[in-house]
């Protein structure tokens, strides 16, 4: 398996543009997780799906961030307008289960967003 | 504020030497990760630890996870420089995952 697929590596972006990640999960994962890590906060959690379906996302600093899950394959970040302090690296993850001692969550390599 | 603190924030070895990373809170988990993230990567699951006073051992790498499932360490035997990189623990609660703020380890050939 190719492991969790994001896109892209590297984003730069001047304030007030919109910015879409993209995240394609390890195949027959039920869980998907969005993460933000800054060095001021370290790793967030945003948001969670369960079979597409967004279950947590307690995580989402303000409107301007949206996430979707159309299907079991695609998942997308989006934040509408970006400002400067949404310069972070953001992951995505997925696991078969959902933080139980057996469940192992998958990193993806993660998408460097830089903010003019 | 961070739910788990680690510590130290930084750690810098010789090679041979051995070290300890600290994690802790105040509040009980169900259980708790540690993941090891190297530069321009995710971070990458060691461990994880679900009853109280239970100790893991990887190779040179031993988890304990504390009698109250509020705080754990890692300790690493004869630390190699493929061991450097940026160590988290991670707490499970209300099926969520709470990250530590991470210790940066460099072992030095």
């Amino acid at each position: 398996d190719a492991g969790v697929i994001q896109s892209p590596r590297h984003e730069v972006t001047e304030m007030g543009q919109e910015v879409t990640l993209r995240c394609k999960p390890i195949s027959g994962h039920d869980y998907l997780f969005w993460y933000r890590q800054t060095m001021m906060r370290g790793l967030e959690l945003l948001i969670y799906f369960n079979n597409n379906v967004p279950i947590d996302d307690s995580g989402m600093p303000e409107d301007r961030f949206s996430a979707k899950m159309p299907n079991a394959s695609f998942s997308t970040l989006k934040i509408q307008p970006s400002e400067p302090r949404d310069s972070a690296v953001y992951f995505c993850a997925s696991s078969l289960g959902l933080a139980r001692s057996t469940d192992t969550q998958y990193f993806g390599p993660g998408t460097r967003l830089t903010v003019l | 504020t961070q739910l788990l603190e680690q510590s130290p924030q930084f750690l810098s070895i010789q090679e041979g030497e051995n070290l300890t990373v600290y994690c802790n809170s105040s509040s009980v988990f169900s259980s708790l990760q540690w993941y090891r993230q190297e530069p321009g990567e995710g971070p990458v699951l060691l461990v994880t630890v679900v009853t109280g006073g239970e100790v893991k051992k990887l190779k040179r790498l031993t988890f304990q996870f504390g009698d109250a499932r509020k705080d754990s360490s890692l300790h690493i035997t004869a630390a190699q420089p493929g061991d450097t990189g940026l160590y988290l623990c991670a707490g499970a609660r209300d099926y969520k995952l709470s990250f530590g703020a991470g210790t940066t380890v460099t072992v030095r050939a």
